[in-house]
């Protein structure tokens, strides 16, 4: 078993649409859960971190975390062709700094 | 957000040389920076853990004698390909760890270096 795991999609939505994307985890100890956003070619950039059971929005995104299911979501409202991207969760846990990647899921906004 | 600053961009280099790519944290200090290579299409994968003062930590597979990494200030870490491969060819990425004033420490990533080996 991975110790994140995302589906690789593509996760294909139209534009205005919520995307939703969903990451599992394997250490029960993890603490800290992050989303990144990777365009093709470019590196990774924040979108928002979450360490407490339940949601946190930004602007247009929503993190939920669930931390008894080991689940944690990114929601995507109004999604836009810009959007178009993939999703990376990371996952930090107890007593080390280095994250753990899930491998990634490839989100496409079509107009 | 934090920003994280690398250099080169892009990299050609010859087969059998040695490159070095920079990292630096430009806002804050980084006791701890992290390397990783991405190939075409696939994810992220962590090379090392760059701690300032002390060696680095490798991961399972990664040759430290070919990947050099110093870190000889809180703010800058240095990645160093020795003897250089085809095969190494790779998209080279730096991230450092914040850890100011907030619930927890958040990474950020530099933006990258494109290394091409003839």
């Amino acid at each position: 078993q991975k110790e994140v795991e995302q589906n690789s999609g593509p996760l294909s939505v139209p534009e205005g649409a919520i995307a939703s994307l969903n990451c599992t985890y394997s250490d029960r100890g993890s603490q800290s859960f992050f989303w990144y956003r990777q365009y093709s070619g470019k590196s990774p950039e924040l979108i928002m971190f979450i360490y407490s059971n339940g949601d946190k929005e930004d602007g247009r995104f929503t993190a939920q975390l669930n931390k008894a299911s080991q689940y944690v979501s990114l929601l995507i409202r109004d999604s836009q062709p810009s959007d178009s991207a993939t999703y990376l969760c990371a996952v930090r846990g107890g007593g080390y700094n280095k994250l753990i990647f899930g491998a990634g899921t490839r989100l496409a906004v079509h107009p | 957000g934090a920003v994280v600053s690398q250099h080169p961009s892009w990299v050609i280099c010859k087969s059998g040389t040695s490159v070095k790519i920079e990292c630096r944290s430009l806002d804050f200090q980084a006791t701890t920076m992290f390397w990783y290579r991405q190939f075409p299409k696939q994810s992220l994968m962590l090379m090392a853990t760059s701690n300032e003062g002390s060696k680095a930590t490798y991961e399972q597979g990664v040759e430290k004698d070919k990947f050099l990494i110093n870190h000889a200030s809180l703010t800058l870490s240095t990645l160093t390909v020795t003897s250089a491969h085809p095969e190494d060819s790779s998209f080279y990425i730096c991230s450092a760890l914040w850890t100011g004033a907030g619930p927890g420490n958040t990474i950020y990533f530099g933006e990258g270096s494109w290394l091409t080996v003839v």
